[in-house]
């Protein structure tokens, strides 16, 4: 069966510092992956979305890399600080809106 | 432009009781998609409907079950409520649901059945 892992325990950095995320699946070939933020008792919130013939995608201080090989995802947040603290959750998708989450991962900020 | 409103924010029911949650999707979304989110599961696909049609179901029982209206708008009903089934439901929607397009979701319905 399909399985999103990623890391299950708090990732706790440095202002300042690059967080990375990782993101592994098996038993899938998706044709897009989507990255989200979640706060407390909120809905996830869209970050970036990179398709399976794409290796690299930027938006302002995030990153994200996308190995259909290794089925591997790398999201970056550079210079990060406190307010970037939250859940960050990677999906997986084919055709539709159908999207697979993995459990997320807590990231905490520390000033 | 408003967002993805779901209703109502909070609910509690007993076992066996069923319910109701509304989602009114950001104007101009016409696919409308339900998540169950759980701390043991996670993020869990329900349905997606578009055009007043679902056009994909996850792997849940056919107690819950969904419909959209003309306008966009989603309900989705779980009879019988049963323990495990208090979770926060959130809503999404999309222009078109065909995939690469990115999801906004609502704040979600926090339901508990006691």
């Amino acid at each position: 069966s399909q399985k999103i892992e990623q890391n299950s325990e708090a990732l706790n950095i440095q202002e300042g510092k690059t967080a990375t995320l990782t993101c592994n699946y098996t038993n899938y070939s998706p044709a897009y992956l989507q990255w989200y933020r979640q706060d407390p008792g909120r809905g996830p919130v869209f970050l970036l979305l990179i398709r399976e013939n794409e290796k690299e995608k930027r938006k302002e201080r995030l990153k994200v890399t996308f190995d259909t090989t290794l089925k591997q995802s790398l999201f970056h947040i550079t210079a990060s600080q406190p307010a970037d603290s939250a859940t960050y959750l990677c999906a997986l998708g084919n055709a539709g809106n159908m999207l697979t989450f993995g459990g997320g991962t807590r990231l905490m900020v520390k000033p | 432009k408003a967002g993805v409103t779901q209703t109502p924010r909070y609910l509690i029911k007993t076992r066996g009781q069923q319910v109701t949650l509304s989602c009114s999707p950001i104007s101009g979304h016409r696919s409308v998609s339900w998540y169950q989110q759980t701390p043991g599961q996670g993020l869990q696909f329900l349905f997606e409907y578009f055009s007043e049609t679902q056009r994909n179901k996850g792997n849940f029982p056919g107690r819950f079950s969904g419909r959209q209206f003309s306008n966009s708008r989603s309900e989705m009903n779980v009879s019988t409520l049963e323990l495990g089934d208090s979770a926060l439901y959130l809503c999404a929607s999309s222009l078109t649901g065909e995939g690469n397009e990115k999801l906004f979701f609502g704040s979600g319905t926090q339901l508990s059945v006691l």
